[in-house]
């Protein structure tokens, strides 16, 4: 099956850096790729849709200037978490879809601390 | 709007016991029902899906689960548990038609005693 690996799988960072989050198709080219975040026992909630060459659309309460996501390439989507605090620590996890109307497939996940 | 509500966030079955985890939704459309699986450091992986037709899906790994419209149910079941089927499983609901906008329930954490 179609493959998403998502880059680093752990990162702790101090408040107030930034921290890059990749997601890339391995073996497909991705148009649309999902950014979720999921909190400790709650949902994964939809952050963000990162189409190729355009600006991501985003969810309803997400900042944008905070999450800024990168879709620079078919295969690259990047989220970058700029001046972290403690409150975005966090489990971010991305999908990409193979096509507009098949399934999606999801990266491993980057479990983000911020101390 | 639509929602999924997953009953029970820890779910214990023995081994070679019937599993069944369960999901009710609300959607304002007819929706797309999705059950994905998460094992430890691991991506979500489709288990199975109902989008029109046949109201009983099969999905991989023996499992499968029916859409029940006058329930708003889709429950996923397991004849027999395997120690392997051990993890987290997640609902989701898209209404959309498609797969742009998933929304997933707060997920089911399955242990199976051996």
């Amino acid at each position: 099956g179609a493959v998403v690996s998502q880059h680093p799988s752990r990162v702790i960072c101090k408040s107030g850096t930034s921290v890059k989050i990749e997601c890339r198709s391995l073996d497909f080219q991705a148009t649309t790729m999902f950014w979720y975040r999921q909190f400790p026992k709650q949902s994964l909630m939809l952050m963000a849709t990162s189409n190729e060459g355009s600006k991501a659309t985003y969810e309803q309460g997400v900042e944008k200037d905070k999450f800024l996501i990168n879709h620079a390439s078919l295969t690259l989507s990047t989220l970058t978490v700029t001046s972290a605090h403690p409150e975005d620590s966090s489990f971010y996890i991305c999908s990409a879809l193979l096509g507009p109307n098949t399934e999606a497939f999801f990266g491993q996940g980057t479990r983000l601390t911020v101390v | 709007a639509q929602s999924v509500t997953q009953l029970g966030s820890h779910v214990s079955v023995s081994e070679g016991a019937l599993v069944l985890l369960r999901c009710n939704y609300s959607s304002s459309v007819p929706p797309y029902l999705f059950w994905y699986v998460q094992y430890p450091n691991q991506g979500l992986q489709l288990l199975l899906k109902y989008t029109t037709g046949a109201t009983l899906v099969k999905g991989i790994n023996g499992f499968e689960a029916e859409f029940k419209k006058s329930e708003t149910s889709f429950h996923l079941t397991k004849p027999s548990a395997h120690m392997s089927d051990a993890a987290e499983y997640f609902c989701a609901v898209s209404d959309t038609g498609g797969y742009q906008k998933v929304t997933f329930g707060t997920g089911t954490k399955l242990q199976v005693i051996p």
